[in-house]
Order: structure tokens, then sequence, then C-alpha cells
């Protein structure tokens, strides 16, 4: 079945510890995404990635690093900088010049030991 | 600061009762609109989207919207909800700067009381 895989679906975080969620989609996809969905917040973009070997900041990078070394891989690191990382993320692919539908993956929770 | 919003939190309703979810942006120019959908223990998922022409666009399960660009408001309506419906609901605009990123609103929680 075609579509996008996060992992694990539950992380913990001890205090100063950087944590990677994993983020895999075979739908030969060009772009992906990474949000994060805070209660009462709904979803805001931490980084998006156009194509291999390239990505751009959201609107709250900060705290979290990237990668995209191959088209079908996003890994997103929270790093501890981020202080408050308690949180539900969700990454997404889309095919640029398309219809721009976004496919979405069941999510991550992160919590802080 | 431009945002997306979502003015109704969580609604309530009985079945075959009329829903409307309000959603307003503030970009200017061109933008994409597109209601998403969570089931619960569920992905999100498209509902409808409108790019251009007919403001009003028709997506799946019943569901419609209108664009009303005087208003800067993409609101989601169905005539008569089913308990299958209750979910949480996404309003998202992409404003068409040349980056394709979608900004969301906060979600409104649909419950239908069967």
């Amino acid at each position: 079945d075609g579509g996008i895989t996060q992992s694990p679906k539950y992380l913990f975080r001890k205090e100063g510890q950087n944590v990677t969620l994993s983020c895999e989609q075979n739908l030969n996809h060009d772009a992906m995404y990474w949000y994060r969905q805070d209660p009462g917040q709904g979803l805001r973009l931490i980084y998006y990635s156009q194509i291999v070997n390239d990505f751009q900041k959201g609107d709250i990078a900060e705290g979290y690093s990237v990668s995209r070394e191959k088209k079908e891989s996003f890994p997103l690191t929270v790093t501890s900088a981020q202080k408050n990382p308690t949180a539900f993320y969700l990454c997404a692919s889309s095919m640029p010049g398309g219809d721009e539908k976004l496919f979405f993956g069941s999510g991550t929770q992160l919590s802080v030991l | 600061a431009q945002s997306v919003s979502q003015h109704n939190h969580h609604v309530i309703l009985s079945e075959a009762a009329s829903l409307e979810l309000g959603c307003n942006y503030s970009y200017g120019g061109t933008v994409n609109l597109f209601w998403y959908v969570q089931y619960p223990g569920q992905h999100l998922q498209l509902l409808l989207k409108y790019f251009s022409g007919d403001p009003l666009v028709k997506g799946i399960k019943g569901f419609e919207a209108e664009f009303i660009k005087s208003k800067f408001s993409f609101n989601l309506r169905k005539p008569s909800v089913q308990w299958s419906d209750t979910a949480e609901y996404f309003c998202a605009v992409n404003p068409q700067t040349g980056a394709n990123n979608l900004f969301f609103g906060t979600g409104t929680r649909l419950t239908v009381i069967p």
C-alpha cells in the first residue's frame, strides 16, 4: 500500500536529549513537511522540503532540525534547544505542481519525561 | 500577522441538523483553500479544495464550501449531518507566494449526537 509511515507512534524524551522522529513515504512525492499539532493551536509548519537535499524553515523551526538525503525519507530531530517539545507531530507529503493535496502520516506523540 | 481563523472550537449538533463551520483568512492575493478532516483514530484527509472557478465547491460525503473573496472566507457546510461526521475539521490556506506551504486553522471539533 502506498502511504506515509511515521515511527514511533509514541516517544518519550528526557531533559537535554535529542530525539529523532522518522517519516518515510512510498508515494514518489517530491515535497515533504513536518507539522506540530498542539491543542487549541491547530497545525503549525516546522520544516518543509521541496526536493532532495533541500529544505526550508517553517513558522516554528527553532529547536528542530531535518535532513533530506533521500526522496523517501524526511526525519525530524527534536533537539534539547526545543524547550516545549510535548506535542503531536505530523509528517505529510505532496507532489508540487499537482493538485497540492497533502497526504498525512498517522503521527508521533512526543512527551517529555 | 497573517493567519487562518476558525472561530468555532467545538460544535455539538443532533443528527440531521445543518452544519456551517467558519473559516477566515488574512492573506492577500491569490490563495488556494482546503478543508481537511480527522476522524477519531484516523489520519488527516482532504475533504475538499478550491483553486479557481466556481466558488461553491463540493467535496466528499455531502460536504460543500463557499469561497467569498470579499469576506476572505471559506465556510464549510453540510445540510444534514450524521453521527459518522463526528471529527475534527481543519481549514487550510496556501497563499500563492511560490512556496507550497499550507497554513492551518486551529480546528473545529464536531460532535454529532445520534
